[in-house]
């Protein structure tokens, strides 16, 4: 496989419900990151992990929680969500998560789209 | 607060026409940088192209080229003869001091045969 990977990509569950959201990047890179997609609304950066060190949590709810076991997979564990919380999961690599460089652009997967009950 | 603004929720363009999505942003960074991503009904985010703050040339890949003024703090994507294939939506987006993205809310381009 090649690229960035993502799995399930559909998932519908019931706010009582823990699942949890898989990436998996075969680039080589050393950042990953968590964006959520709402409708109508610009995508949004949850969380970023550097050399599986996470660097960045955009103020998101404890109902999600990232896990990061190496710089190639980085899980996303959910539970107790609410309804609003459905959208569309965007997990994305880079090759640095400091610097902004002359094309360290950030390839994203396919998504999750998530469906909150 | 850094802030992407596209002011275009939606597009036509003609087949093997060019055509022009805005894009305007602000910040207060000294060096950053200014992407464009073309998101299909499949979801995924595909990377069209880049600009620097301090490139003096505006960037092109292939049918893509970037319009960037800095002075007007504009970051435009032009598509040069659109294809069929290039229905879908276009994000801007820029990057400061770290590779922490601000997306805008995207523009709808249908491209009509």
């Amino acid at each position: 496989e090649t690229g960035v990977t993502q799995t399930p990509r559909h998932l519908v569950m019931g706010m009582t419900n823990k699942k949890s959201l898989k990436c998996e990047q075969h680039l080589g890179h050393n950042a990953m990151y968590w964006y959520k997609q709402s409708a109508k609304k610009p995508l949004e950066l949850m969380f970023v992990y550097n050399f599986k060190e996470q660097t960045e949590n955009n103020s998101v709810p404890s109902r999600f929680s990232p896990e990061c076991p190496n710089s190639s997979h980085l899980f996303l564990h959910l539970h107790t969500l609410q309804p609003e919380d459905s959208a569309l999961y965007l997990c994305a690599s880079s090759q640095d998560g400091d610097t902004l460089l002359p094309y360290n652009e950030q390839f994203f997967g396919p998504g999750t789209r998530l469906t909150v009950l | 607060a850094q802030k992407i603004t596209q002011t275009q929720p939606g597009m036509f363009v003609q087949e093997k026409e060019a055509v022009t999505l805005d894009c305007t942003y602000d910040t207060s960074d000294q060096s950053y940088g200014l992407f464009w991503y073309k998101q299909p009904s499949s979801g995924e985010m595909i990377f069209l192209i880049y600009q620097g703050s301090y490139d003096e040339q505006n960037a092109t890949e292939g049918r893509y080229s970037l319009n960037f003024q800095k002075a007007r703090k504009s970051a435009n994507l032009v598509i040069s003869a659109s294809q069929l294939g290039d229905s879908a939506m276009y994000f801007c987006a820029q990057g400061g001091a770290t590779n922490k993205l601000i997306f805008g809310t995207g523009t709808l381009l249908a491209v009509q045969p």
